[in-house]
């Protein structure tokens, strides 16, 4: 099957840092979603992004398809956007859409 | 809000002792997935209906199934419990794919403990 693949596995930021977060697959995709899961567990979709670049405040995120990457870059680090921030890649089957996620990057935001 | 919930948030069951997970959902989707998601680790997913139209993952343990009684709402039965099974379940929705570029929608998720 597809291989997602994230780094950096772990990021330690201090509060008003930029980081960029990268997701490599090893596949040809339909579609991308990059997604924050907070400290409760819940997983928030941050960017669906085919291909491109897409802005969202402090966020933005830039797949290059052709080339089987996508970056998702946070300026301006706050602490609420510690978390985990997983990539999944998306095939299409059918009439549903099957999600392969990343192994995910775990950002802790210092103050 | 049109959204997707689970209940319970939390659900704390006995080593062996059946157990039923509910999603609902507003957004009236065709399509509604349910993924496993272990400590430390990626979601994964486990099946998705398309309507009625069930489709279960090759690596799915026989011990998970799954129940559509209608659009609204969904079900994930866990027959007999073991502690390896004390994860997060997610579920989500989506219309189906004949539409186009069509992003999964999350619930918060049930974070199922195993005693």
């Amino acid at each position: 099957g597809i291989q997602v693949e994230q780094s950096p596995p772990d990021l330690i930021l201090q509060e008003g840092a930029n980081s960029t977060l990268r997701c490599n697959f090893s596949d040809s995709v339909n579609n991308l979603q990059w997604f924050h899961q907070n400290p409760w567990g819940q997983l928030i979709n941050l960017f669906y992004i085919p291909s491109g670049t897409k802005q969202n405040g402090r966020l933005s995120a830039t797949t290059v398809a052709t080339e089987r990457y996508s970056l998702l870059y946070i300026s301006s680090s706050q602490t609420t956007d510690s978390g985990v921030y997983f990539c999944a890649v998306e095939r299409v089957a059918g009439t549903a859409s099957k999600l392969t996620f990343g192994t995910g990057t775990r950002l802790q935001v210092t103050l | 809000d049109a959204m997707v919930i689970q209940n319970p948030r939390y659900q704390v069951t006995q080593f062996g002792k059946p157990v039923t997970l509910s999603c609902s959902q507003t957004l009236n989707h065709n399509v509604m997935y349910w993924y496993q998601q272990k400590s430390s680790q990626a979601p994964k997913l486990l099946f998705h209906y398309y309507d009625k139209d069930f489709n279960n993952e090759a690596d799915t343990p026989d011990n998970f199934q799954s129940r559509r009684p209608n659009t609204s709402f969904c079900f994930l039965d866990i027959r007999s419990p073991g502690l390896g099974d004390a994860a997060m379940y997610l579920c989500a929705t989506s219309r189906e794919q004949v539409w186009g570029n069509q992003p999964q929608h999350f619930g918060d998720g049930t974070r199922l403990s195993i005693l």
